[in-house]
């Protein structure tokens, strides 16, 4: 079956360390988006990328990293510099031309 | 201002009423637009999209697009309680990958 596969679904990190969220799409979509979403509140782009070994940042960058070295692959690193990272990130892919993104089922990080 | 803003609601609704969503957007250049439907809990998932002023009808939901005005709009009639959920508006540029989002509208729709 084709669809966006995310992993873990839930993850918990200890203050100062690193995590990296995992996201995999076997649908041969050009774009993939990272997305964190807090109680309550939209969707707000964390990065985003068109191409392989291209990537933009969204409107709340600062923290996170990413790599897009396959096109079906794209993962999160939410770093120690991202101060408050409990949250829902969602990851979504979409293909090229007039179309809309599908998403993951999301992971949702917890700082202990 | 906001590049995509939305009621924050939260919207109710009596069972079989029509619940009216509204999400205005700063970007003249948006070509695509999208309505999607998240339960608490769960990743959004596509209800509507539009691309061209006027309305789209799809079963219960309407969208309409404003281009003029930098508005698009979702109306669901003969709402039911599974309708309760929170709506997102999202915006996509034409040339650009980019697709932002508002903030949604929790909709409650009462038996």
């Amino acid at each position: 079956d084709g669809g966006i596969t995310q992993s873990p679904k839930y993850l918990f990190r200890k203050e100062g360390q690193n995590v990296t969220l995992s996201c995999e799409q076997n649908l041969n979509h050009d774009a993939m988006y990272w997305y964190r979403q807090d109680p309550g509140q939209g969707l707000r782009l964390i990065y985003y990328s068109q191409i392989v070994n291209d990537f933009q940042k969204g409107d709340i960058a600062e923290g996170y990293s990413v790599s897009r070295e396959k096109k079906e692959s794209f993962p999160l690193t939410v770093t120690s510099a991202q101060k408050n990272p409990t949250a829902f990130y969602l990851c979504a892919s979409m293909t090229g031309g007039i179309t809309e993104a599908f998403f993951g089922q999301g992971t949702r990080l917890t700082v202990v | 201002q906001k590049e995509v803003e939305q009621n924050s609601g939260p919207l109710s609704v009596p069972e079989g009423a029509i619940a009216s969503l509204n999400c205005t957007y700063s970007d003249r250049g948006s070509q695509s637009f999208f309505w999607y439907r998240q339960y608490s809990g769960k990743s959004p998932e596509l209800i509507m999209s539009i691309y061209s002023n006027g309305d789209k009808e799809d079963g219960r939901f309407t969208a309409q697009l404003n281009k003029a005005s930098q508005y698009v709009s979702l109306l669901i009639r003969d709402s039911q309680p599974s309708d309760s959920a929170t709506y997102l508006c999202a915006v996509r540029r034409g040339s650009n990958y980019k697709l932002t989002f508002g903030k949604g509208t929790l909709l409650t729709v009462n038996p």
